[in-house]
């Protein structure tokens, strides 16, 4: 079973949009970690945000933010006046104890951020 | 520097022939993981790692082996028994268990002809 879903499979928006990317998790632990990484063309992945499941403080960076609801069990994820390089896959994720905290990952969002 | 290194970044193998795929870290961290990318699917874990000589099964291990002989080295060895071997193969360590922000390697996209 999916474990992480992004919903949205592709986005496209105009410059200096505001964009956000929808992330919803299912875990039974009381403990996990949730994650958002960016893939641009190049394929490697980039760290964004961790967030621990006691934490649930809204956080921003920049243009950045990010709101975790344990309420409805989602994590998602807000640019704000998006800029063309903004444009790549994003992937959320969980961590949990039983699986050695490895990542298990949604299927990624693809953004694409037009001139 | 530190960092993860991840070689080749392109293979090329025939069917039927096993191949093994470098993944290197000078960051010290214990825990050591290897995923697979398919277009549309994410990534998908196929084994991990949490301390040398030790390794579990991900959730598609089949037709795959690694080794974690050194604590810096975490080869993964795509077999001729692995069906679709044809994908993007990504590396990440991390520091240990309870630090489990995943650093990631620039991956190696194997082709299989």
């Amino acid at each position: 079973a999916q474990k992480v879903t992004q919903a949205q499979t592709e986005i496209s928006v105009v410059e200096k949009e505001d964009v956000t990317l929808d992330c919803v998790y299912e875990t039974r632990d009381t403990t996990y970690y949730l994650f958002w990484y960016k893939q641009p063309p190049s394929g490697e992945l980039v760290f964004l945000i961790r967030r621990n499941s006691f934490d649930e403080q809204n956080e921003i960076s920049g243009r950045y933010s990010w709101n975790f609801q344990k309420s409805t069990s989602s994590f998602n994820f807000t640019i704000t006046a998006s800029q063309v390089v903004d444009s790549a896959v994003y992937f959320c994720a969980l961590s949990e104890a039983n699986s050695g905290y490895a990542l298990n990952f949604g299927k990624g969002t693809s953004l694409l951020v037009t001139p | 520097d530190g960092g993860i290194t991840q070689s080749p970044k392109y293979l090329f193998r025939k069917e039927g022939q096993n191949v093994t795929l470098s993944c290197e870290q000078n960051l010290n961290h214990d825990a050591m993981y290897w995923y697979r990318q398919d277009p549309g699917q994410g990534l998908r874990l196929i084994y991990y790692s949490q301390i040398v000589n030790d390794f579990q099964k991900g959730d598609i291990a089949e037709g795959y082996s690694v080794s974690r002989e050194k604590k810096e080295s975490f080869p993964l060895t795509v077999t001729s028994a692995q069906k679709n071997p044809t994908a993007f193969y990504l590396c990440a360590s991390s520091l240990r268990v309870a630090r489990n922000e995943q650093f990631f390697g620039p991956g190696t996209r194997l082709t299989v002809l």
